[in-house]
Order: structure tokens, then sequence, then C-alpha cells
């Protein structure tokens, strides 16, 4: 079956620190992949996504994502993060010759960022 | 707000008792999934609609569980004989028929707990 792990499940920084979330995925065949953010007392909102193409993808916020087909991993980066990053984040994965229907979640991550 | 709207956004019940949310997608949105989130996970899939015909469902679905879009606009979820292991964060999200799948617009959520 197919699954996503976030190594991290709790992660603080201070002000301007860099930032990288890890993702893995198990799955051999194509993939989309994606990365949403839930602000405090927010709804989920999508990041950033990769579906083809160039395997450094940008998002909103500074935020970036390289894919890494041979470590099956996709990990979040930001170059220095602000306290308006504090969030928790998760990374999904959608098998394209799987069911088009799904996305399969990692557990999340959840990023403090002190002032 | 033109948003994806849930409703109620906190239920409190007593177990055997049955509870009802509702999801309004983005008006012009075809796709409509429900997912269940419990503390510490990702958003686990339950259902999804595309207009009012239901094409998924999520092997772990108890058949307590209903939904419904019946003039593929807004949805419902219906839970019966409530247990206490349906406390949960029901998701509603939305998306585009056209936009490759994954790409969600979920709402705020609706909180059960059953006591």
């Amino acid at each position: 079956a197919q699954s996503v792990s976030q190594h991290n499940h709790h992660v603080i920084l201070s002000e301007a620190a860099s930032l990288e979330l890890g993702c893995n995925y198990s799955y051999g065949g194509t993939v989309n992949l994606f990365w949403y953010v839930q602000y405090p007392g927010q709804h989920l909102q999508l990041l950033l996504k990769y579906f083809s193409g160039d395997p450094l993808v940008k998002g909103i916020k500074g935020f970036e994502a390289e894919f890494i087909k041979s470590k099956f991993s996709f990990n979040l980066r930001k170059p220095s993060v602000q306290w308006s990053d504090t969030a928790e984040y998760f990374c999904a994965v959608n098998a394209a010759l799987d069911s088009n229907y799904q996305l399969i979640w990692g557990a999340g991550t959840k990023l403090i960022i002190k002032p | 707000d033109t948003g994806v709207s849930q409703d109620p956004r906190h239920k409190i019940t007593k177990r055997g008792q049955n509870v009802t949310f509702r999801c309004d997608p983005i008006s012009e949105h075809n796709r409509l999934y429900w997912y269940r989130q419990t503390l510490g996970q990702g958003p686990e899939f339950l259902t999804y609609f595309q207009n009012e015909a239901q094409l998924e469902k999520s092997r772990l679905l108890s058949d307590r569980f209903s939904a419904e879009r019946p003039k593929g606009s807004f949805s419902t979820l219906e839970i019966q004989r409530t247990e206490q292991g349906d406390s949960a964060m029901y998701l509603c999200a939305s998306s585009l028929d056209r936009v490759v799948t994954g790409e969600l617009f979920f709402g705020e959520g609706s909180r059960l707990t059953v006591l």
C-alpha cells in the first residue's frame, strides 16, 4: 500500500533559520506530489505541487520543494523562516496510475517559529 | 467569502446518536471530497463525488457513514449510531473538474466529539 512518511512531527526554529521538512513516499510509479499548510485556526491550503518537469518547484511565501525520484523524496525548504510560518505542514501523494480520487497524506509536521 | 464552508463547526453528541454535517463547495467545483482527520494524523479519505455521483468510497468506511450530494452542489455526511472512535475533524474539500486531482480547496472542518 502507498504511504507517506514525514520524519519530524514537531520542529522548533528561530526566525531567520533555514527550514527543511522531510517527506518520503512509497510508490514506484508516476506520482503527483503536494505540500499543504494549515495555519492556526485556518483551513488546509495548497503550498506547492509537483506534476512533472523541473524537480525543483517553487510555491507561495518563499517555499520550495525538490523531487528526488531515486530517493522517493519531496522535501520542503525555505531559506529563512518567519514567525508567520508557524503552522502544520502536510505532504501528500497522488499516484497517477492508481485511484484518481485519493490523496495519501503524511501525518504532518508542526512547525513553531520562535520570534 | 466564496470558499468551502462547513456546518456545524463543532458538534458534541452522545454515543449512539446520529449526526449530520453539511458542506457547501466552491460554486463552480464539480468534485467534492470528504476526509476525516484525527489528532496527530493527516487527512484520511472517506468518499468522493463528481457532481451528484458518489464515485468512490473508502473501504475503511463503516456502513454507519453515508454521504449524499443530491443536486451536485452541497453535500451531507451522516454518521449513524455514533461511537467514541468517530470523534475527529471531518473535512470537506472541492476541486474543479479540469484540474489534476489533488489540488483541493478545503473548508475549515466540522469537529465531532462523541461522549
